[in-house]
């Protein structure tokens, strides 16, 4: 079946710098990429979507500045943490979504688990 | 706008025990319907799906039939075993409209015994 590759599953940094997380589809075509970012004990809240070779769409609320999302290949998006806080801190998850077929299936990755001391 | 409400947890149970998370949603024309589950730090795994009115989906022992009617897709397994103890999440993608979002409940914590 579909699998989705998340790297890394953890990350710890330190407040200031900058964290990329990187999602590969392995044995599909990934026309769009969803990020979110799950907090302790909740949901999962939509960051963004990115479309391949365009531009990320937002979620209201989410700093575009922040969370870099880019998504060059059909096999490959990347969230790069900017200037990463404390309150940054949390599971981030993506999922991607492949095209085809009367079922449009989306497949997630295992998620990263980021710490900013 | 598109919303899933589903059981508030935690939910405990001991094994072998009948299981049911309700889950009810609100959306515009005809959105498929999944249940995903989410083991301890991990992503989350698709469950099952169903994607048209009275489809059943079923996988590892769970169903969920997708009732137009009461606009519902409760999740229910007749006997839950440990392994099962995870959060489970009910979700929708919307037909139409961009990139088929997906929208999810809140999650419910699952706790079984042995």
């Amino acid at each position: 079946g579909a699998v989705v590759s998340q790297h890394p599953s953890r990350v710890i940094c330190k407040s200031g710098t900058s964290v990329k997380i990187e999602c590969r589809s392995l044995d599909f075509q990934a026309t769009t990429m969803f990020w979110y970012r799950q907090f302790p004990k909740q949901s999962l809240m939509l960051m963004a979507t990115s479309n391949e070779g365009s531009k990320a769409t937002y979620e209201q609320g989410v700093e575009k500045d922040k969370f870099l999302i880019n998504h060059a290949s059909l096999t490959l998006s990347t969230l790069t943490v900017t200037s990463a806080h404390p309150e940054d801190s949390s599971f981030y998850i993506c999922s991607a979504r492949a095209q085809g077929g009367s079922y449009y299936g989306y497949t997630f990755g295992s998620g990263t688990r980021l710490t900013v001391v | 706008g598109n919303s899933v409400t589903q059981m508030e947890g935690p939910v405990t149970l001991s094994e072998e025990a009948f299981l049911t998370i309700n889950c009810t949603y609100t959306a515009t024309g005809y959105p498929s319907l999944f249940w995903y589950v989410q083991y301890p730090g991990e992503g989350l795994q698709l469950l099952l799906k169903a994607t048209k009115a009275d489809d059943k989906g079923s996988n590892k022992g769970f169903e969920a039939t997708y009732r137009k009617e009461t606009t519902s897709f409760h999740l229910e397994k007749g006997s839950v075993q440990v392994s099962d103890s995870a959060v489970y999440f009910c979700a929708l993608s919307a037909s139409g409209g961009s990139n088929y979002k997906l929208t999810f409940g809140k999650g419910t914590l699952l706790t079984v015994n042995p």
